[in-house]
């Protein structure tokens, strides 16, 4: 069974450059995340999607950022303008969370191996 | 929100020896999972225990979601084991709440 996929992997942008980033989760997964994860510390999430549905993007910069998920499955993120603030990874996970009590081994999720993002 | 702390923050093993690394959290939680970062920055699961006790080969884990910790082994440690170690709880919806991390370096 394939694992999260991201694209790029590395991207080197100018300050104020747009730049996309995508994801296609794992096959049967509702639920899809977006995480940064800056040098040193753990990721934090932007955003969670289930379906298509965005359930929570209370993290998310949505003066520069914004995220769709079409269809429910393939997800991109995208920011506009960059700064250089916003060099980091960016890491996309997957679950077939349902919100019931005692779903157990659904709600493990699983992370894409990132795109690391450099903004100059 | 709800703290996760991991300790400790950075381990040097000699090839061979074992650890136990440390995760506390300030509230009761649904999900608790164990990853390990490669050098590679790929996350991997190791363990999602939300309490209990379970064992993968040389590593296990165990959560007292009671006393609101959780501990991972590493037991007869090798270079590959190198990296970094995450604890990470949920808040709400799923959302997963990440610790600092513990770096692990293995040296042969």
């Amino acid at each position: 069974e394939a694992g999260v996929v991201q694209s790029p992997r590395y991207k080197i942008i100018e300050k104020k450059q747009p730049v996309a980033f995508w994801c296609n989760p794992i096959s049967g997964h509702n639920t899809l995340y977006w995480y940064r994860q800056n040098l040193g510390q753990g990721p934090e999430l932007l955003i969670r999607y289930e379906n298509e549905e965005a359930v929570d993007d209370s993290q998310l910069p949505k003066d520069r950022f914004s995220a769709e998920r079409l269809k429910g499955v393939d997800s991109t993120l995208k920011i506009q303008p960059a700064e250089l603030g916003d060099s980091a990874v960016y890491l996309c996970a997957s679950s077939s969370w349902t919100g019931e009590a005692g779903a157990q081994e659904a709600d493990t999720q699983y992370f894409g191996p990132g795109t690391r993002l450099t903004v100059l | 929100g709800i703290q996760v702390e991991q300790s400790p923050p950075d381990l040097i093993l000699q090839e061979g020896a074992n650890s136990t690394l440390r995760c506390n959290f300030s509230d009761s939680v649904n999900n608790l999972q164990w990853f390990h970062q490669n050098p590679w920055g790929q996350l991997i699961n190791l363990f999602y225990i939300p309490s209990g006790t379970k064992q993968n080969g040389r590593l296990s884990a165990t959560t007292v979601a009671t006393e609101r910790y959780s501990l991972l082994y590493i037991s007869s440690s090798q270079t590959t084991d190198s990296g970094v170690y995450f604890c990470a709880v949920t808040e709400y919806g799923n959302k997963l709440v990440f610790g600092a991390g513990t770096i692990l370096r293995v040296k042969s």
